[in-house]
């Protein structure tokens, strides 16, 4: 049973268009963390939220923590093909082991 | 940075074998270890937990006695998966527990198919 259910699970947009990825569960984590894979290879982290209404900023992507550490977005502005990739939300138990969403891969067209 | 070192990063084999994947901490002593596997366009799923010195925790649904995990060493989590099927042809992926609160380090993955 996979706990964190990520919204679209596949989304095609244009170069240059916005985007908003989500990551909801009914529990409660410790902290959340967004990776992102490549075909073939292993994820790889981009941030790291861990306080209930914590933003973050990676130059176009913005992050977001629920105030009740239960949910997440990702922001992506003006997406470019390089942005194209699985985008996996991974909630921390206990700051043990980490469980990852089901996934939204997104495809960015020049 | 932390570094995870997996081996292979692809194998065949012919079901009724088995096949062992390494996991290793590069440059930091790795006391937790998690195993993945992941199917074609799907998320990661967490498979077991490998802590050093001791058994592995599985997750619920995981055959313990099909995929053996030892954890020997501080440097060194291995995966063997007995007697694979076709099934079992997969991506697996290792991480560890890297310093700092929040840190985990992947490794690149390990392409499994059992022909």
């Amino acid at each position: 049973t996979q706990l964190l259910e990520q919204s679209p699970q596949f989304l095609s947009i244009q170069e240059g268009e916005n985007l908003t990825v989500y990551c909801n569960s009914s529990s409660v984590f410790s902290s959340l963390q967004w990776y992102r894979q490549e075909p073939g290879e292993g994820p790889v982290l981009l941030v790291t939220v861990v306080t209930g209404g914590e933003v973050k900023k990676l130059k176009r992507l913005t992050f977001q923590f629920g105030d009740a550490r239960k949910d997440s977005s990702l922001h992506i502005t003006a997406a470019q093909p390089g942005d194209t990739g699985l985008y996996l939300c991974a909630g921390s138990e206990g700051f043990q082991k980490l469980v990852f969403g089901t996934g939204t891969r997104l495809l960015v067209s020049p | 940075g932390a570094v995870v070192s997996q081996h292979p990063s692809w194998v065949i084999c012919k079901s009724g074998t088995s096949v062992k994947i390494e996991c290793r901490s590069l440059d930091f002593q790795a006391t937790t270890m998690f195993w993945y596997r992941q199917f074609p366009k799907q998320s990661l799923m967490l498979m077991a937990t490998s802590n050093e010195g001791s058994k592995a925790t599985y997750e619920q649904g995981v055959e313990k006695d099909k995929f053996l995990i030892n954890h020997a060493s501080l440097t060194l989590s291995t995966l063997t998966v007995t007697s694979a099927h076709p099934e079992d042809s997969s991506f697996y992926i290792c991480s560890a527990r890297t310093q700092g609160l929040y840190g985990y380090t992947f490794g690149s993955g390990t392409r499994l198919t059992v022909v």
